[in-house]
């Protein structure tokens, strides 16, 4: 079974400044997918951004960005130019794309998160 | 596009209780998956579904727990005689029905807090 580990329970960052947010999973899938997601105090879960294991660039949505070592089974998002619109708790979240029986498509495996405080 | 819909958005019960927790996906997605978050801790999968179809509930406790998505209606998770321990929050997230493309990631509800009291 796969897990994530988030080892960061808080961070925080001066408004404008970047963040790092750690992430390591355990896997020996060779094919899966890894998202960031958002929780904002509203409890809405927001997709930031995803990876697809197969691709080695990096994935970028704006002022996300995400630093995909797949050896390392390491994936940290990096907020740059952060806003106060950015606090909340961070989820990295693990995919696989085939599962045992085929019972496993679509079944994310969460990290437990990070939370994140922005400081103006 | 209405999104994923979940209702009620605040459930308190008391012990011994029956909850329904209702998911309607959002239009074009056959796909339903139910998540639980306790208290300070991230989201655990507990069943998907497709219509009229349990395909993985292997994060589901063995008893009190049972979900449906009939062929008509949104998606019921029902938990039979709540304990204190049932409180959390009850995500619900849905996606179409595809091959490859899982790594669109699937599209959240905004939960339902269940309260035992």
């Amino acid at each position: 079974a796969q897990t994530v580990t988030q080892s960061q329970p808080e961070m925080s960052v001066q408004e404008a400044e970047t963040v790092t947010l750690s992430c390591t999973y355990d896997t020996s899938e060779s094919d899966y997918y890894l998202f960031w997601y958002k929780q904002p105090p509203s409890r809405q879960m927001i997709l930031v951004i995803r990876q697809e294991a197969y691709k080695q660039q990096n994935a970028t949505e704006n002022r996300f960005s995400v630093n995909f070592q797949k050896a390392a089974k390491s994936f940290s998002l990096k907020i740059s130019d952060s806003q106060l619109g950015d606090a909340a708790m961070y989820f990295c979240a693990y995919r696989s794309v085939l599962g045992a029986g085929g019972t496993s498509y679509g079944k994310l495996t969460f990290g437990q998160g990070t939370i994140l405080t922005v400081h103006p | 596009n209405a999104g994923v819909m979940q209702n009620p958005r605040h459930l308190v019960r008391r012990r011994g209780q029956e909850a329904r927790l209702r998911c309607s996906p959002m239009k074009g997605h056959s796909h339903v998956y139910w998540y639980r978050q306790l208290p300070e801790e991230g989201l655990k999968f507990m069943v998907y579904l497709q219509k009229e179809n349990i395909i993985d509930e292997s994060g589901m406790p063995k008893e009190r727990f049972s979900a449906e998505f009939p062929k008509e209606g949104p998606s019921i998770l029902r938990i039979q005689q709540v304990v204190r321990g049932d409180s959390a929050a009850y995500f619900c997230a849905s996606s179409p029905i595809s091959t490859r493309p899982w790594g669109y990631g699937y599209t959240f509800g905004s939960g339902t807090r269940l309260t035992v009291v």
